[in-house]
């Protein structure tokens, strides 16, 4: 089984709908983050987290939240969905003092608002 | 702030042939320095790191990378590529004392038999 696992791996909306992305990892991390990829603009962090009652936002948070339910799950809402937000979700979890130590991805939602 | 630039959007190579894609970053300290790979509908892998010490990084898959401050680089290298090394390439810096990545656009890497 993967280590991160990402839900849903493929979602298509509709503008102005309300949206939630979940990940969920067995490695036993304290940290976790949400990124987007876009093409030809590489990853773009949107939320990170280092435990439960620590969350901040990264480069590109307007128009998302976040909930850290446990250690284990971090969920990405989209409050009312816009076609700029049509992209590729990643989820990626990392352990450790420093946060340059390796972080490890999930494979990913698709996302298409319309 | 840090910030990443891949000059190269694609490369295509032929399979054998040696491979180096570039990574220049801007940091005003000594920099974290990442390369990833995502292969086809899957997430990201990191490759190597390189956070102090010997300049040239050895990594997984073959491939390897040499820090160069006085060029602001960290280009990947491989020297015979495999058909299977198809995929993105993306380079990231993080700054010491700091607890974020910032990742390069990336650079598509196709091979060809």
């Amino acid at each position: 089984d993967a280590d991160v696992t990402q839900t849903p791996r493929n979602r298509i909306t509709k503008t102005g709908k309300r949206i939630m992305l979940e990940c969920s990892q067995t490695k036993g991390h304290d940290r976790m983050y949400w990124y987007r990829q876009d093409p030809g603009l590489g990853l773009r962090l949107i939320y990170y987290s280092f435990d439960v009652k620590d969350i901040n936002k990264g480069e590109i948070s307007d128009g998302y939240s976040v909930s850290r339910q446990a250690q284990a799950k971090f969920s990405l809402s989209l409050e009312s969905a816009i076609p700029n937000q049509t992209a590729l979700y990643f989820c990626a979890t990392a352990t450790g003092i420093s946060s340059y130590n390796e972080q490890f991805f999930g494979p990913g939602t698709r996302l298409t608002v319309l | 702030a840090q910030s990443v630039t891949q000059p190269d959007i694609h490369i295509t190579v032929s399979e054998g042939a040696s491979l180096e894609l570039r990574c220049n970053y801007s940091y005003g300290a000594t920099p974290y320095l990442f390369w990833y790979v995502q292969s086809p509908g899957q997430g990201l892998q990191l490759l190597l790191k390189y956070f102090s010490g010997d300049t040239l990084v050895q990594g997984i898959k073959g491939f390897e990378a040499e820090f160069k401050r006085s060029q602001s680089s960290f280009n990947l290298r491989k020297p015979s590529v495999h058909w299977s090394d198809a995929a993105e390439y993306f380079c990231a810096v993080g700054a010491m004392g700091g607890n974020k990545l910032v990742f390069g656009a990336g650079t598509i890497l196709r091979v060809k038999s």
